[in-house]
């Protein structure tokens, strides 16, 4: 089964930054790769990443995957105390049924 | 509306005790799932159903049972459970098992927290 790795583990950071958060994953069987906000309960969509090259982007958070380099990044640019929480990146892993394959995740905090 | 509801919110049994945690999505979703997650973990896949059927069960002990009694529902009976099976149970669906694309996106309930005494 493909592995799915994430970096940093955890990051605090002053509002008005600008942050990128890594994901790294296997190839076996990629179908897409999925990044989720997870704030107390349950992780929120974001972006779904097919297209090598191609940037997703929702207000001050975008997205884009390297299928070359086998990875994908978050940026969040001027960051707000409400974007706190933990970033899950996932691969969806296409076998007889598709299925997520989560990364550890990384913790955000956002200081005022 | 990408909606799915899940009930209770939290959930305290014995580890004699029988309880049942229920999902629900009018999204017209074709799969459904059920994970686990554990503090500070990510989420685990336990079951996944496709079209009302079981399509992958990810070795879950037998005392975790899952049941979709139609498109729209999704249970997960609890029997004999241990103090480690405590955890936030998700519940997520999407939309067409066998397509590519979006509709292979999965959208979360917001969980039951489980704990087992």
């Amino acid at each position: 089964e493909d592995k799915v790795v994430q970096s940093p583990l955890s990051l605090v950071v002053h509002e008005g930054d600008t942050v990128t958060l890594n994901c790294s994953y296997e190839v076996t069987n990629f179908r897409s790769l999925l990044w989720y906000k997870q704030e107390k309960k349950a992780p929120t969509f974001l972006f779904m990443l097919t297209s090598s090259g191609i940037e997703k982007k929702s207000g001050r958070l975008s997205s884009i995957l390297d299928k070359k380099e086998l990875f994908s990044i978050l940026n969040i640019t001027a960051t707000q105390t409400g974007d706190s929480a933990v970033y899950l990146c996932a691969e969806l892993y296409g076998g007889a049924t598709n299925k997520l394959i989560f990364g550890t995740g990384t913790l955000l905090a956002v200081q005022p | 509306d990408t909606e799915v509801t899940q009930t209770p919110k939290h959930l305290v049994m014995g580890m004699t005790n029988k309880k049942s945690l229920k999902c629900e999505q009018h999204m017209g979703h074709r799969a459904m799932y059920w994970y686990k997650q554990k503090a500070k973990k990510p989420p685990e896949l336990m079951f996944v159903y496709s079209y009302e059927k079981l399509s992958i069960n990810e070795s879950v002990p037998s005392r975790f049972s899952p049941e979709c009694p139609n498109s729209s529902l999704l249970n997960l009976h609890l029997h004999a459970l241990q103090p480690e099976d405590s955890a936030l149970y998700l519940c997520a669906s999407s939309q067409d098992p066998d397509a590519h694309g979006h509709k292979e996106t999965q959208y979360f309930g917001p969980g039951t927290r489980l704990l087992v005494l």
